[in-house]
């Protein structure tokens, strides 16, 4: 089993629709929850960073952590064509550990 | 302030050679490290450096290897290329934290091996 897994879509939806981006992981010790936005060819932009379990607002997005069933959530309201990406949700033991990936999912906003 | 750069944007090499990929930190960052992503995947660790010293290593072969200089810069060193190896590098800085920190990635090496 992977440590963290992550639903590569493609996942195309249009624009204006509420989006919700999902990945689960397999070891407790992670208690920091990054959720990066990779457009293509580029390197990944650093969307959203959660600490332990709750609820995280910036903007349009919403991070998720539920550390129970071990869930990671992002959530896009009024998703527009920019929305278009990679997002990678990215897990942390503490700090200065490495980040562990998930192989992202592939969203299309369509206008 | 300048985010993370990296050079070359794009290599092509083949199977046997050497490689030496660059990073430049973002200012005041001190910690470096570096992914390997593999198409259609998610970038996977090969190692960091904090004080121009290792400071943890991920499941790569030792043929992988990097320098961090005193101005926080880096390098990644792949010898004997291996078709496999052809891959985005990605370098990351931060500030080293005993909390989460945030990690604040380069554009990319596009290394292709033939």
């Amino acid at each position: 089993q992977k440590e963290v897994e992550q639903d590569p879509g493609p996942l195309s939806v249009p624009e204006g629709a509420i989006v919700s981006l999902n990945c689960t992981y397999s070891n407790s010790a992670f208690q920091y929850f990054m959720w990066y936005r990779q457009y293509s060819r580029k390197g990944p932009e650093l969307l959203m960073y959660t600490y332990s379990s709750g609820n995280k607002e910036d903007g349009r997005f919403t991070a998720q952590v539920d550390k129970s069933s071990k869930y990671i959530s992002l959530f896009i309201r009024d998703s527009q064509p920019s929305d278009s990406a990679t997002y990678l949700c990215a897990p942390q033991r503490s700090g200065n550990t490495p980040l562990v990936f998930g192989k992202g999912t592939r969203l299309s906003v369509i206008a | 302030e300048t985010g993370v750069t990296q050079s070359p944007t794009h290599l092509i090499k083949t199977r046997g050679q050497q490689v030496t990929l660059r990073c430049s930190s973002q200012s005041g960052h001190n910690t470096v490290s570096w992914y390997q992503q593999a198409l259609g995947q998610g970038p996977q660790f090969i190692f960091q450096y904090y004080r121009e010293e290792e400071n943890g290593r991920g499941n790569f072969p030792p043929r992988f290897s990097g320098l961090q200089f005193p101005n926080y810069s880096s390098e990644l060193n792949v010898n004997a290329l291996e078709l496999d190896d052809s891959a985005l590098y990605l370098c990351a800085s931060s500030l080293p934290s005993p909390v989460g920190n945030e990690q604040f990635f380069g554009p990319g090496t596009r290394l292709t091996v033939l």
